[in-house]
């Protein structure tokens, strides 16, 4: 099975724009999960989405938002973006029922000017 | 406040000996742990899991252990090799809940 892929891999936008990044799970899965990597916070979870539907969400303010196609293929929109933004964005799929494993995507990695 | 600790935030291993990884969490909810090693600027790669009513999960060279009246894990990683260097994350969720809460981090360097 092919695994989790996500685009663009890099990006660069300058304060104030807005940013879309892709996600796209595992065959079958119907999980994903986004998180933000920085090298002073650590990894943190951002939201998931299951069938479409956002089902857990973390604490980060409304800028970020997400959404979940029939296909299982997630995006996530950052806007008005902040310096602090810069960050790895990861997303990871899992089928969406019980304990499982997440897998993860190589990330995208988004430095704001 | 950090749910999940990793307190050593480097470990230096000589080739062949033993690597322990230690992590402590401190929501006693969480049931599943897991462990992910990672390069700079990629995504985290799964290593192996334990759910909570286990003690003890063994893959290959890779051992994790899981002591709940502690509320603490530990990955065990014989015999290190340099090819285990990088930077590994303890992980920890509730049910089915897709929100990994992750440590800081552990890096470890194997010596040839």
């Amino acid at each position: 099975k092919a695994g989790v892929t996500q685009t663009p891999r890099y990006l660069i936008k300058t304060r104030g724009q807005q940013v879309t990044l892709s996600c796209s799970p595992i065959s079958g899965h119907r999980s994903v999960s986004w998180y933000q990597q920085t090298p002073g916070q650590g990894l943190q979870f951002l939201f998931e989405y299951f069938s479409e539907t956002q089902r857990n969400k973390g604490n980060f303010p409304g800028r970020f938002s997400g959404r979940q196609f029939s296909n299982s293929r997630s995006e996530m929109n950052v806007s008005t973006l902040e310096l602090g933004d810069s960050a790895l964005y990861l997303c990871a799929s899992t089928s969406g029922q019980g304990q499982e494993t997440q897998y993860f995507g190589p990330g995208t990695r988004l430095l704001v000017l | 406040d950090q749910q999940v600790k990793q307190n050593s935030p480097s470990l230096s291993v000589q080739e062949g000996r033993i690597s322990i990884l230690n992590c402590d969490y401190t929501n006693s909810m969480f049931d599943y742990f897991l462990w992910y090693k990672k390069y700079p600027a990629e995504g985290p790669t799964f290593l192996i899991s334990i759910s909570s009513i286990k003690d003890k999960n063994e893959d290959g060279r890779f051992t994790v252990f899981l002591n709940k009246s502690a509320k603490h894990l530990s990955l065990h990683i014989v015999p290190s090799q340099p090819g285990d260097s990088a930077v590994y994350f303890c992980a920890a969720s509730v049910g089915s809940q897709g929100n990994l809460i992750f440590g800081k981090g552990t890096k470890l360097s194997v010596k040839p």
